[in-house]
C-alpha cells in the first residue's frame, strides 16, 4: 500500500465550479498535511498547510484534514482558468522530520 | 527576493556521462532538500543537507549519486554514468534556518529536467 494515495485525475470543471481534491494515506503517525500547486514544467509551489486534523482556509481555498479517516481534501471555490495545474498533497510526521511524502497529484483544468 | 534557483534547467546526456545540477537556495535559507519526480510518478525524496553536512540521504540511491552543500557555492547533485533510468525532473528545496519546522516551509525552485539519451 502507498503512503499516499491520490487520484491522477485529469478532472476537468467549468470556470466558477467547486472543486475537491483529495488523498488518503495509510501512515497515522503523519501530522503536517500540505497541498502544493505545480503549473506545467514548474517547481511545486506551497498553497496550504494544515497541523493535525481540522480546517484551514485561505480565499477561495480550503484545507481539510480528518485523522480518523486519514483523508484530505483541498476545496477552490469559484474556480478560474488560472487555476489550471496539478495539485500535490504531502504529509510528513513533523517531530524533527523533514521528509515531504507526496501523492503523485492531480492534473486539474478549469475551462472558461 | 529571489526564490530557488536551479540550473540548468533541461540537461541532455549521453549514457555513461556525468550530471552535475546546481541549486542556489533562497536568500536566508541555510537547508537545502533534493527531490527527483519521475513520469506519472509523485516527487520522491532524495537528500537533506545543510552547510558542508549531509543530514539525511536515506532517498539517495546507492551508487552513482551524491550531493554536497558546500559552505560558499551552491548545492550540487551528481549523477555519475547515467542510465536512461535517471531522465526525470530533479527538484531542489529550501527551508529557513530559523526554524526546527521545516515542512510548512519548504519552498521548491523550477526543477532540472535531465534527460538521458
Amino acid at each position: 500500500q502507498k503512503e499516499v494515495e491520490q487520484d491522477p485525475g485529469p478532472l476537468s470543471v467549468p470556470e466558477g465550479a467547486i472543486v475537491s481534491l483529495n488523498c488518503t494515506y495509510s501512515n497515522s503517525a503523519f501530522q503536517y498535511f500540505m497541498w502544493y500547486r505545480q503549473y506545467s514544467r514548474k517547481g511545486p509551489e506551497l498553497l496550504m498547510y494544515t497541523y493535525s486534523s481540522g480546517n484551514k482556509e485561505d480565499g477561495r481555498f480550503t484545507a481539510q484534514v480528518d485523522k480518523s479517516s486519514k483523508y484530505i481534501s483541498l476545496f477552490i471555490r469559484d474556480s478560474q482558468p488560472s487555476d489550471s495545474a496539478t495539485y500535490l498533497c504531502a504529509v510528513n510526521s513533523g517531530a524533527g522530520s523533514y521528509q515531504l511524502t507526496f501523492g503523485k497529484g492531480t492534473k486539474l483544468s478549469v475551462i472558461p | 527576493n529571489a526564490g530557488v534557483m536551479q540550473n540548468p534547467r533541461h540537461l541532455v546526456r549521453r549514457r555513461g556521462q556525468e550530471a552535475r545540477l546546481r541549486c542556489s537556495p533562497m536568500k536566508g535559507h541555510s537547508h537545502v532538500y533534493w527531490y527527483r519526480q519521475l513520469p506519472e510518478e509523485g516527487l520522491k525524496f532524495m537528500v537533506y543537507l545543510q552547510k558542508e553536512n549531509i543530514i539525511d540521504e536515506s532517498g539517495m540511491p546507492k551508487e552513482r549519486f551524491s550531493a554536497e552543500f558546500p559552505k560558499e557555492g551552491p548545492s550540487i547533485l551528481r549523477i555519475q554514468q547515467v542510465v536512461r533510468g535517471d531522465s526525470a525532473a530533479y527538484f531542489c528545496a529550501s527551508s529557513p534556518s530559523w526554524t526546527s519546522v521545516h515542512t510548512d516551509t519548504q519552498y521548491f525552485g523550477p526543477g532540472t529536467r535531465l534527460t538521458v539519451l
